[in-house]
Parts: C-alpha cells; structure tokens; sequence
C-alpha cells in the first residue's frame, strides 16, 4: 500500500486567493489523482496528473482554475485559483495500488473553506 | 456519469448490531469496491469484488454483488462505535466513480 503525505490538511481562504495542496506519495507512481467533495457531498474527480505530461482535466473543470503540477514520480500539487465560497470543499490525492493497481489509496484531505 | 446510488443516506444503530449498505449501479463494471470516510478525511479501501464474484467476506465486513440487478450490499456485523464513519461504493467501467455514500453511527 501507499503512503501518501498531503499539506495542508485545512484552511481558511479569502475570496479572490489561491491555495496550493501538496500531495508526497512514498512510491514512484504513474499517475496521481485529484478528488473533490463538496460539504456532504461524494467525490468527484477533478483530473489525472501524469509525470512529464499535462494533466487530464475531468468535464466541469479546467486548467486556470486548478493549475496541476507533477515534477517527479512522488509529488503532485494542485491548486485551486481565484476561490470563491463555492470552492468549499474536501479536496482529496489519490494513487493507484494494491495487486492489479485497481484500488486507490488516499491522503488525508485538505478542508478548505473560502469567506 | 454512472454514479452509485446508496442506500440509506444514513443509518444509526447500537453496537452489536449489524449494519446493512446498499449501493445501486447504472452500467456494466469490472469490479466494485467499497470505502470508509472517518469524519470527512480520506478514504480507506475496504473491500473489492470483481463482477464474476457473488460474494467476498474479510473480517466483520461481508459484501455481495448481483449484476443483474446492478446492486451490491456491504455488511458490517458485530458493530463497533469505531465503525461510525461514511461508506461509499466506487465502480470502475472505465475510471472510479464513487457513490453518495451511507453515514453510519454506531452507539456505545
């Protein structure tokens, strides 16, 4: 299984900021995964972050409004830009793992709230 | 999107009862997979069952899958407070797709 860092684990924003979440896997991994959940809400994928490739963005979101970077095998950023209130939310990392990569291990979310 | 439907929203109970999860399902899958959310951090794998699995047991948690009906159960027996946590389904026809999610609270 992986083990997966992320920071900031919560914070409170301003309108018209940008937060960056950081995201440290403790294995090489293809790709990482950027989940969002809305208060009492599931999780919806944002995008997939290739190492060396742009991100693929999922319908509904775009790349000015959450700028992904993925440096190396380990690392992944995702930032949110411009926040409004509705930007609150869970925002979660994930990887592959387990036999057959079919499973997905997470880091222990970001709660954002933005005033 | 194909997304799960759970079933109940929410479900309290006393510890030692058994917890009963559905989750409903709109097309063909490779496998379904089940997740806990302890108080909206992330989320641990449970359990996976593949779609020519009817059943898959591991430890308390006991899962079934009917593809005809596109639906799948995830029991917890024996209840814990330490089970008090959210639930979601995830399925797979091409990239995971997570469910609404059952909250469930476990009474000392």
């Amino acid at each position: 299984s992986a083990v997966i860092s992320q920071k900031p684990s919560r914070d409170i924003c301003q309108r018209g900021t940008s937060l960056t979440i950081q995201c440290q896997v403790d294995s090489q991994v293809t790709m990482m995964f950027w989940y969002r959940q809305q208060p009492g809400q599931s999780l919806t994928l944002i995008a997939t972050a290739n190492q060396g490739s742009e991100a693929t963005y999922e319908s509904g979101f775009v790349i000015d409004k959450f700028p992904i970077s993925r440096p190396n095998l380990t690392f992944s950023t995702l930032t949110v830009s411009n926040m409004s209130p509705e930007d609150s939310s869970i925002y979660l990392c994930s990887v592959e793992g387990g036999l057959e990569g079919e499973k997905l291990f997470f880091g222990s979310g970001t709660q954002l709230s933005v005033l | 999107s194909q997304q799960g439907e759970e079933d109940p929203q929410a479900l309290s109970i006393q510890e030692g009862e058994n917890a009963t999860m559905n989750c409903s399902y709109k097309t063909s899958i490779n496998n379904l997979q089940w997740y806990r959310q302890n108080s909206g951090r992330g989320l641990v794998h449970l359990i996976l069952i593949r779609s020519n699995e009817r059943e898959k047991h591991s430890g308390r948690l006991r899962v079934t899958l009917d593809t005809s009906k596109k639906s799948s159960s995830l029991l917890i027996t024996a209840s814990r407070a330490a089970d008090t946590a959210s639930y979601f389904c995830a399925t797979d026809p091409d990239k995971l797709i997570f469910g609404t999610g059952t909250r469930l609270q476990v009474f000392p």
